[in-house]
């Protein structure tokens, strides 16, 4: 049993496109984070988020705690743009652990 | 620059070698993270320790030993590692040990186990 789906897993566009990664997940969470890996292995926290929407930049994350789902976009996406993006949260059931299951990812390459 | 600096970047061992990651945080926070990311696995959490006490250890096998001697510090032992440990190895950080606070990364070391 997956705690935490992403879609799509793979993801290619052209450089300007809008972009929407989405994640899914079974069990009720307090909070929900966006993390952006880059080819290095680096990892970015980009949002944590416990309901409605947080905008940074080019990136916007929405959540719907009801539906137990996120979206994380980016507008006018640009080549540097083109990292892992994870969705993580305390997804475990059982309760009581604070720590984060990790989504698989979305590889999102965007091409000039 | 994250503030979490992990040592070495890259490791190559054997299988009956032991060896040591290292983690420190300039950034003040009361909880350290180390996660285990394998090739084209999620990333999976192994030990947190806040305010220098383990409080979580996920089934990791004792070939893995955390060590934590202040909260600026994190250390992974290991010893008699299996080839199927190669990984990524992330160190993380955050104010206090709780899904509402945000993690920062160190940049992971790469750990390939002959």
């Amino acid at each position: 049993k997956n705690e935490v789906e992403q879609s799509p897993q793979n993801l290619t566009a052209q450089e300007g496109e809008f972009i929407t990664i989405n994640c899914s997940y079974s069990v009720g969470i307090s909070a929900l984070h966006w993390l952006q890996q880059h080819p290095g292995g680096g990892i970015v926290s980009l949002f944590m988020l416990s309901s409605g929407k947080k905008k940074h930049g080019r990136l916007i994350a929405t959540i719907n705690i009801q539906e137990k789902h996120s979206s994380l976009h980016i507008t006018a996406s640009h080549p540097r743009d083109s990292a892992v993006y994870i969705c993580a949260g305390p997804f475990k059931s059982g309760g009581g652990a604070d720590g984060l299951t990790f989504g698989k990812g979305t590889h999102l390459i965007i091409q000039p | 620059e994250t503030g979490v600096t992990q040592t070495p970047r890259h490791l190559v061992m054997g299988m009956t070698n032991k060896k040591s990651l290292k983690c420190e945080q300039h950034l003040g926070h009361n909880a350290m993270y180390w996660y285990k990311q394998s090739a084209k696995k999620p990333l999976e959490l192994m030990f947190v320790y806040s305010l220098e006490e383990r409080v979580e250890n996920n089934s990791v096998p004792s070939r893995f030993s955390p060590e934590c001697p202040n909260s600026s510090h994190l250390f992974l032992h290991l010893h008699t590692l299996q080839p199927e440990d190669s990984a990524l190895y992330l160190c993380a950080s955050s104010q206090y040990y709780s899904s509402y606070n945000e993690q920062f990364f160190g940049p992971g070391t790469r750990l390939t186990v002959l």
